[in-house]
Formats: structure tokens, sequence, C-alpha cells
């Protein structure tokens, strides 16, 4: 069974910076494109960033400005994502998400998500 | 950028009775290898999403067959046969390329 568990979320303040793991199970995870979801309270989903099997590959939603970074650790079945600058808008509950076997959008299984609070 | 545009925004429906979900691209989303990269999720309310269908209209396993996907180029639709309580909560599709999710559906039931 494909098992997806974010971890790190909290309450941060703005300007500051939050790591988000993601383990995985229960499949291959080296060989699938790994994506970070995020959906703020009360609205819809909105794609943050993949990653690709070895990690040389990386793509961001234009509106991010650099301030992610997507990571992943192969030998440890771990996908992360580093906040910095974080803002109120950030505020959201964020998914770890397994993609396909290529860089064409899949999203087949999501994890239940960590919420990050970024207050005003 | 991808637009993507989903109708109605809100949806309630008589349980047993069919429901229909509309989702405008504002582009074509035929990629370059032929397929076309537009899938459905659901989310049920205080859960995470999960993926119906992917390239248009294929159901994941374990979705059931009241579900269908149909649509080409730049007009999708997501049809339910027959509404189950099970079924509430939003809709969204999105397109595979850039990763562009509609602004979601919210079924419910009359």
């Amino acid at each position: 069974e494909v098992q997806l568990v974010e971890s790190g979320g909290g309450l941060v303040q703005p300007g500051g910076s939050r790591r988000l793991s993601c383990a995985a199970s229960g499949f291959t995870f080296r060989i699938y494109w790994m994506s970070w979801v995020r959906q703020a309270p009360g609205e819809g989903l909105e794609w943050v960033a993949n990653i690709n099997q070895d990690g040389s590959e990386k793509n961001y939603a234009d509106s991010l400005k650099g301030r992610f970074t997507i990571s992943r650790d192969n030998a440890k079945n771990s996908l992360f994502l580093q906040m910095n600058s974080l803002r109120v808008e950030d505020t959201a509950v964020y998914y770890c998400a397994r993609d396909g076997k290529t860089a064409l959008a899949s999203l087949h299984f999501w994890g239940q998500g960590t919420l990050v609070t970024v207050p005003s | 950028d991808v637009v993507m545009r989903q109708s109605p925004l809100s949806l309630p429906v008589t349980l047993g009775q069919p429901a229909s979900i509309s989702c405008r691209s504002s582009q074509s989303l035929v990629y370059s290898d032929g397929n076309t990269y537009l899938t459905w999720f659901h989310q049920r309310p205080g859960q995470s999403p999960r993926r119906l269908i992917y390239q248009v209209s294929n159901r994941d396993s374990g979705v059931p067959d009241r579900f269908s996907g149909s649509g080409s180029g730049t007009d999708f639709t997501l049809k339910i046969s027959r509404v189950e309580a099970e079924d509430v909560g939003v809709y969204y599709c999105m397109e595979g390329t850039h990763y562009t999710f509609g602004q979601g559906t919210k079924l419910e039931i009359k």
C-alpha cells in the first residue's frame, strides 16, 4: 500500500523558514517524480514544485519566486520542501504527492498533508 | 499560462440523479506524444484529494464505474451517472504539463 506521510508543519513567523518532510513507503520511491501541492484554508489546490527521480530536475510554481526548494533522498525514501522568507499567504496545508515516471502530471497518490501557518 | 475553468462552481444534486462538471482549458491539452493530460480529483471534506481519472477518461483503480470522463482538446467533462452520498465534496480538474488546477466544483446533496 502506497503511503505518504508529511511532517514539519507548524506556526512560523513571517520571514521565517520551515522544512517539510514526506516519508514514502509501499512503492519504489526512486523511480517516480514527486510533487508538493498546497491548499490555503478554504481555497483550491495549487501545485508548488516537483522533482525528478534522481533530483537533477526541479520545477517550481512561478509565484514562489525562488523562496522554496524541493529535494529528495532516495536512500531514505524521503521528499523535502525547504521554505524560506515565509509570508502570510503561504499559510496552507502542504501535500506530498506521488507523480508518474515522466514530467507529466500524475499526482496519483497523496499524503494527508501538513499545515503551515504564517500569522499576520 | 494555461487557465483551467470549471463550471458550475456549485452543484446541488439529488441522490440517484446524474451530475456533470465541465472543465475548459485556455489552450489545447494534447501533448506532443499525442496523449491528453487532463486529470480529475475528488476531495471530500477534511480529506486529501483523491485522483479519480487520468488522461481524460481512464478511471483509477477502485473508482466506481458511475464516474466517467470525456472530452478532447480544450473541453472536458466529468459525469457521475447516479450520485451517491459519498460523492459530496469538491471536484478539481488539472492539466498535466503545468499542473494547473481548475477552481473546483462543490457537489452537495439537495
